[in-house]
């Protein structure tokens, strides 16, 4: 199974400050069809999962430009530009690129300074 | 809209089944295949099944191989996850998925 490794767990971030999440999986997600299934979701507190990422870097409907997803390979990363207060709850990032099983990163809680 | 909706979590014994199910709408539901994805209390994402768009091909996690079973009706828009077994670490909400749709979860709690 490919193992998708966060970091930091926790991130405390000040309003307006950007903030970033690493995500590394234990094997190349790049698939024999060419794309990189990577995804990104954010969880806020008491609600579900929403997606803001898929395939590395394109942003879902609805999702504010401030949230950015990027890398290749084995590496990526989530970026917020400027932390609003709303941003506030757990990320994660999963791959569909060997399945099964789809695999979770642990999550990554970002909270407000 | 794009819209999942589970139902059937309650509070069980070890060892007794369970029934979920995901109501879908707002999308061709025929064209898509559906996931199950759990989360245990306080605890991160854990994918635990899907059924192809069109039933023939399932897939399941191996902590849940050959207790959990996934199927669908068409008819309804619906699918099902059929829990038997059930372990106290089957504890978890239960969400069901497209991925950029997600339903707001029925609670399963397993417990004497």
């Amino acid at each position: 199974d490919v193992v998708m490794t966060q970091s930091p767990l926790s991130l405390p971030v000040t309003l307006g400050q950007p903030a970033s999440i690493s995500c590394r999986s234990s094997q190349s997600l790049v698939h024999s069809d060419g794309n990189t299934y990577l995804d990104w979701f954010q969880q806020r507190p008491g609600q579900s999962p929403r997606r803001l990422i898929h395939k590395v870097s394109n942003r879902d409907s609805g999702v504010p430009d401030r949230f950015s997803g990027s890398g290749s390979g084995t590496d990526f990363t989530l970026k917020i530009s400027r932390v609003e207060a709303e941003d506030v709850g757990v990320y994660y990032c999963s791959q569909g690129t060997h399945w099964p099983p789809y695999t979770f990163g642990q999550g990554t809680k970002l909270e407000i300074k | 809209q794009v819209q999942l909706v589970e139902s059937g979590g309650g509070v069980v014994q070890p060892g007794r089944s369970l029934r979920l199910s995901c109501a879908a709408s707002g999308f061709t539901f025929s064209d898509y295949g559906i996931h199950w994805v759990r989360q245990a209390p306080g605890k991160g994402l854990e994918w635990v099944a899907l059924i192809s768009y069109d039933g023939t091909n399932k897939y399941y996690a191996d902590s849940v191989k050959g207790r959990f079973s996934i199927s669908r009706d068409d008819s309804k828009n619906t699918v099902y996850l059929q829990i038997n077994s059930l372990r106290v670490e089957d504890t978890a909400v239960y969400y069901c998925t497209i991925f950029h749709c997600w339903g707001q979860g029925t609670l399963v709690t397993v417990s004497s």
